[in-house]
Order: C-alpha cells, then sequence, then structure tokens
C-alpha cells in the first residue's frame, strides 16, 4: 500500500485560507468517505482535525474544513494563524481494510 | 478524562524484541478498536495494525506481518504492541491510537521511543 501523496510544504499569511491536498487511488480515498486529517505539532502527539472527509470532532475549529473530489481529499484553513504552523497528514481507509497515511505536509505561517 | 498512557522509552539491540504498552482509562475499553502506528525521526506517520479489544482479533499492515503482535488485556484495560526482530530502521515513536470511524483516530497515547542501536 503506497503513501497518499501530499505536497511537502505549503505557506500562509496570518488571515489567509490554504488548502492542503491528499491524492490517493480509488482503492482509498475514491473508494470511502473514511478520509481524516491530523495536526502534528514538534515532540507531539497527532491531533484529530477532520474525519469521515468534512466532520470535525467537538473542539477543532470551524475555520478547519475537509472536502474530496474523486481520488484526492482536501483539508482548507481559514484565516490562519501562528497557531496553525505544524505537520499535517491525511490518511485513508483503504480497500484491504488497512490504513494509509500521507507523506505530510508542513504549513508555515509566514 | 479519555487518556492512553503508554510505557516508557526503550533502547534494544538489533535482533531483539520489544513490547510497548498502551493503557487506556475515561472509556469502556471494549468499545472501541486500538491502533498502532510509528513515527521515525523526521518522517511521517506509518500505519502498523490494529487490535479490538473484545475479542482480540487483529489486523496488520503487511509489511509487518510476521514481526508484530498485538495483544490485549481485558482486566487492566491495556493493549500491548511487540515487534521482534528489531533493525535499525524500526528506531521511531510508536503510537497507540483510539478508532472512532473507520480510521479516525481521535485519542492519542503519549508516543513511546524505541531505539534499536548496537
Amino acid at each position: 500500500q503506497s503513501a497518499l501523496t501530499q505536497p511537502a510544504s505549503v505557506s500562509g499569511s496570518p488571515g489567509q485560507s490554504i488548502t492542503i491536498s491528499c491524492t490517493g487511488t480509488s482503492s482509498d480515498v475514491g473508494a470511502y468517505k473514511y478520509v481524516s486529517w491530523y495536526q502534528q505539532h514538534p515532540g507531539k502527539a497527532p491531533k484529530l482535525m477532520i474525519y469521515d472527509v468534512s466532520k470535525r470532532p467537538s473542539g477543532v475549529s470551524n475555520r478547519f474544513s475537509g472536502s474530496k473530489s474523486g481520488n484526492t481529499a482536501s483539508l482548507t484553513i481559514s484565516g490562519l494563524q501562528a497557531e496553525d504552523e505544524a505537520d499535517y497528514y491525511c490518511s485513508s481507509y483503504t480497500s484491504s481494510s488497512t490504513r494509509v497515511f500521507g507523506g505530510g505536509t508542513k504549513l508555515t505561517v509566514l | 478524562q479519555v487518556q492512553l498512557e503508554q510505557s516508557g522509552a526503550e533502547v534494544k539491540k538489533p535482533g531483539a524484541s520489544v513490547k510497548v504498552s498502551c493503557k487506556a482509562s475515561g472509556y469502556t475499553f471494549t468499545t472501541y478498536y486500538m491502533h498502532w502506528v510509528r513515527q521515525a525521526p523526521g518522517q511521517g506517520l506509518e500505519w502498523m495494525g490494529i487490535i479490538n479489544p473484545s475479542d482480540g482479533s487483529t489486523s496488520y499492515a503487511q509489511k509487518f506481518q510476521g514481526r508484530v503482535t498485538m495483544t490485549r488485556d481485558t482486566s487492566t484495560s491495556t493493549v500491548y504492541m511487540e515487534l521482534s526482530s528489531l533493525r535499525s530502521e524500526d528506531t521511531a515513536v510508536y503510537y497507540c491510537a483510539r478508532a472512532v470511524s473507520y480510521g479516525a483516530f481521535d485519542i492519542w497515547g503519549q508516543g513511546t521511543m524505541v531505539t534499536v542501536s548496537s
């Protein structure tokens, strides 16, 4: 199972919006609504930000939103804040009943 | 509150085995599947496998088949991950993570650093 494809890095200024893409195949991202997104700050455990493509867990800011089209899922962060600077990972359920992560995207808030 | 508490850091020699524990509290242990995920230094997240705490059934990533064993003890609400035939490439932080939905990990342990070095 190959890792999902994410851009290595994205950047934006405070207040702007950014989108991180996550490209898989018809056996994972394209086949199921089970895509999730995680935020990870250095030295910390990942934190669930979005699950089931577009659902937000309780306590997660509504500045974070998710969507999917075909084999590509996206995470959008609006109104960028300095605290959003972190690594972001997508994950998907697969047709083999396994899970697969993306390679991760480093978000820099300029 | 809901939390997962993992065992402490380990240093192992190549060829040895390591067993990491993950103790759940604040919720009904048998209700949620548990996954193991690892992260090598400076690298991304890698899914290792899943255990159903209710019946102990498991499913492992193909990469780890034959080397990993996940078990659980319902009397202590603890899951375990044992990795054998360790090599330097297994040096990583190992996380347990509770699953809600199919592969959405809502609660994570603090991580256990495993270092494999001669």
